[in-house]
C-alpha cells in the first residue's frame, strides 16, 4: 500500500461547488502539506500543518481551507470552486528533525473546475 | 523575486549520454537545503537527491549527482548515462533554514522537461 494516498485521483466539478480533497498517510509523519501544480509555475504551497493543532497558510491560501482531523489525515477544501483552481493538487508529508527533511508526495489529484 | 529558477523549459539528450539540468537559487539564509524531484508522465513526485548548504562535497545518488556551486548559488543536476526512463519533468526545490526549525517548506522552480532520445 502507498504511504501517502489522495482521494479522489480525478475530479470534475462546476463553478461554485464545494469540494474536498483528502490525504491520508501511514508514514507516521507529523508534518503535512498541500501544494498545487500549474504548468510553467512548478508547485506552490497552499497550506501546511506541523501537527493536529498547528495549521499555517502557505503562499496561495486564498480560496482554500484545510482540516487536520488526525495525525494521518489532512483535507483540503475549496468552498466555492472557480475555474482558475483547475490544477494538479499534491499532498506531502515530512518528519521534523530528520536531515534532510525530505517531503514524500502522494500521487496527486487532478481537479477540473468547469 | 524568484527564489528558485530553472531556465531550461526543455532539454533533449541522447540515450547513454550525460545531461545537466540547471538550477539557481536566491536566499540570504546561511542554512538551506536543495532538493531535486522527478515527475514522470504518470504525475507522481519522486525524490532524487539532496544537498545541504554546509555539505562540503557534492551529493551523489547512483547516476544522479548535484553540481553545487555555493558562490554562484547554483545546484545543477547531472544525470549520467541517460536512459529512456529518465524522460520526465524535473524540479529543483529549496528549503530555507535547518532541519527541525525550517518548517520544512519547499519552494519549487518551474521545472525542466527532459526528453531522452534512443
Amino acid at each position: 500500500d502507498a504511504d501517502v494516498t489522495q482521494t479522489p485521483r480525478n475530479r470534475i466539478t462546476k463553478t461554485g461547488k464545494r469540494i474536498m480533497l483528502e490525504c491520508s498517510q501511514t508514514k507516521g509523519h507529523d508534518r503535512m502539506y498541500w501544494y498545487r501544480q500549474d504548468p510553467g509555475l512548478g508547485l506552490r504551497l497552499i497550506y501546511y500543518s506541523f501537527d493536529v493543532k498547528d495549521i499555517n497558510k502557505g503562499e496561495i491560501s486564498d480560496g482554500y481551507s484545510v482540516s487536520r482531523q488526525a495525525q494521518a489525515k489532512f483535507s483540503l477544501s475549496l468552498e466555492s470552486a472557480i475555474p482558475n483552481q483547475t490544477a494538479l493538487y499534491f499532498c506531502a508529508t515530512s518528519v521534523p528533525g530528520q536531515e534532510p527533511e525530505t517531503q514524500y508526495f502522494g500521487p496527486g489529484t487532478r481537479l477540473l473546475v468547469l | 523575486a524568484q527564489k528558485i529558477t530553472q531556465t531550461q523549459p526543455g532539454m533533449f539528450v541522447q540515450e547513454k549520454e550525460a545531461v545537466t539540468l540547471d538550477c539557481t537559487y536566491d536566499t540570504s539564509d546561511p542554512s538551506y537545503g536543495l532538493f531535486w524531484y522527478k515527475q514522470p508522465s504518470s504525475g507522481e513526485m519522486i525524490f532524487l537527491i539532496y544537498q545541504g548548504s554546509y555539505d562540503q562535497q557534492n551529493a551523489t545518488e547512483g547516476r544522479y549527482s548535484l553540481n553545487f556551486q555555493k558562490a554562484r548559488k547554483s545546484a545543477n543536476l547531472v544525470i549520467s548515462a541517460s536512459q529512456l526512463g529518465d524522460s520526465a519533468m524535473y524540479f529543483c526545490a529549496m528549503r530555507e533554514g535547518a532541519g527541525g526549525t525550517s518548517y520544512g517548506k519547499l519552494t519549487f522552480g518551474q521545472g525542466t522537461i527532459l526528453t531522452v532520445h534512443p
